[in-house]
């Protein structure tokens, strides 16, 4: 039971460039979570995706985007990464309600030079 | 908004002695709470929820909704709870909100 996979698990890029960072999950939850972890600041929501078809922003949503592909893939992508973005990226998914645990990728961890 | 509330950055303890990590949210409604651990190299695994009364590694949390406080305790600390500790908040209708989260460090 693989649970969230994310891919890949470090990234360097130039300022300007572009990336997708991708997850999958076989836990079959309807939605699904990327969050960013800086020191100091904790996790904070990029974005989610309620069910398949819906994604809305979260906290700290400019400069990325993401598609929900299907049930099991929700995708994060930097369309012209910033040295602000430096950071490590963590997929999670989860049933949608209550009491529900969310269960997290390994995380990816994004340099931006 | 809701919001969670981790005052400590870093906590450090002796092995053996008694941990409080303190959790403090914002919330006017009935909100489930949940304390998540990240182990070195590991990736991030919830620990308890306040909703299951549960005891974890020796770990337990009671929601303190006069003081909107859900505070992690352990009795006797030991080497291997030395961890990231994120307390977050479910609210019903928006994703799980996660404090700044307080890094544990258990000194032999």
């Amino acid at each position: 039971n693989a649970g969230v996979t994310q891919t890949p698990k470090f990234q360097v890029l130039k300022t300007g460039q572009s990336m997708t960072l991708q997850c999958a999950q076989d836990m079959n939850h309807n939605s699904m979570y990327w969050y960013r972890q800086d020191p100091g600041m904790g996790l904070r929501l990029i974005y989610y995706s309620a069910s398949e078809g819906t994604t809305d922003k979260g906290e700290v949503p400019n400069g990325y985007n993401v598609s929900r592909l299907n049930k099991r893939e929700f995708s994060l992508r930097l369309e012209s990464a910033a040295p602000s973005q430096t950071s490590v990226y963590f997929c999670a998914s989860s049933y949608t309600g209550p009491n529900t645990e969310a269960f997290f990728g390994q995380g990816t961890r994004l340099t931006v030079v | 908004a809701q919001r969670v509330t981790q005052p400590e950055k870093l906590l450090s303890v002796f092995k053996g002695a008694p941990v409080e990590l303190k959790c403090n949210y914002s919330y006017s409604g009935s909100p489930e709470l949940f304390w998540y651990v990240q182990y070195s190299r590991q990736r991030l695994q919830l620990l308890l929820r306040h909703i299951s009364r549960e005891s974890i590694k020796g770990f337990t949390a009671d929601l303190n909704k006069g003081e909107t406080s859900f505070h992690l305790k352990k009795p006797f600390a030991q080497e291997e709870d030395s961890a990231m500790y994120y307390c977050a908040l479910y609210s019903g209708n928006t994703p799980l909100v996660f404090g700044k989260g307080t890094r544990l460090s258990v000194i032999a």
